[in-house]
């Protein structure tokens, strides 16, 4: 199946610096790739949604200026958390959606635990 | 609109025993579902989708689900729980048109007793 990476896995940093988090589509292109944050026993929120060579669409609720989204290649999207505080910490999840010709699958990265202090 | 209900936060099930985990979904037209599975401090796994077709659906680890369109609900299911089966199972549906992303049930805790 198609598998999708995120680095790294687990990060803690101080209040106020920034964090990227990196999500790759390992054996496939993806045109579209999604950023998802998961709170504890929650489910998934969509923070936004990412398209290869343009803007990020972002949810209602979620400030762009504070998550930013690149997605620079058909294999590779990005999340910086900018000016982190304690209540950014969560797990963040990336999705790749794989195209098929008929109902395209999302596949998950294993996600990244981020801590701020 | 769309939504995604799972009905039960928690399952308990006999390993050995048949398991099943419920969904019932909401949209404007025809969907897509998904059913994905999540282990500790993992990303989500994809099991199984439902595209058109034959209403049941075979996916990964002996996992299936059967969709109903007049009860709108897409219940996984499996004939035989194994302990390694255990975690949090999510329900998601896509228009089959317009929407661009998935929408995700609340997930189901699947606990299989040894």
């Amino acid at each position: 199946g198609a598998v999708v990476s995120q680095h790294p896995s687990r990060v803690i940093c101080k209040s106020g610096t920034s964090v990227k988090i990196e999500c790759r589509s390992l054996d496939f292109q993806a045109t579209t790739m999604f950023w998802y944050r998961q709170f504890p026993k929650q489910s998934l929120m969509l923070m936004a949604t990412s398209n290869e060579g343009s803007k990020a669409t972002y949810e209602q609720g979620v400030e762009k200026d504070k998550f930013l989204i690149n997605h620079a290649s058909l294999t590779l999207s990005t999340l910086t958390v900018t000016s982190a505080h304690p209540e950014d910490s969560s797990f963040y999840i990336c999705s790749a959606r794989f195209s098929t010709g008929g109902a395209d699958t999302q596949y998950f990265g294993p996600g990244t635990r981020l801590t701020v202090l | 609109a769309q939504s995604v209900a799972q009905p039960e936060d928690q399952v308990n099930v006999a390993e050995g025993n048949p398991l099943t985990v419920k969904c019932t979904y909401s949209v404007s037209g025809n969907p897509y579902l998904f059913w994905y599975v999540q282990y500790p401090n993992r990303g989500l796994q994809f099991l199984l989708k439902y595209i058109t077709g034959d209403n049941l659906v075979k996916g990964s680890y002996g996992f299936e689900a059967e969709f109903n369109k007049s009860q709108t609900s897409f219940h996984l299911k499996k004939p035989s729980a194994l302990v390694s089966d255990s975690a949090l199972y999510f329900c998601a549906v896509r228009e089959q048109t317009g929407a661009n992303n998935l929408f995700f049930g609340t997930g189901t805790r699947l606990t299989v007793i040894p």
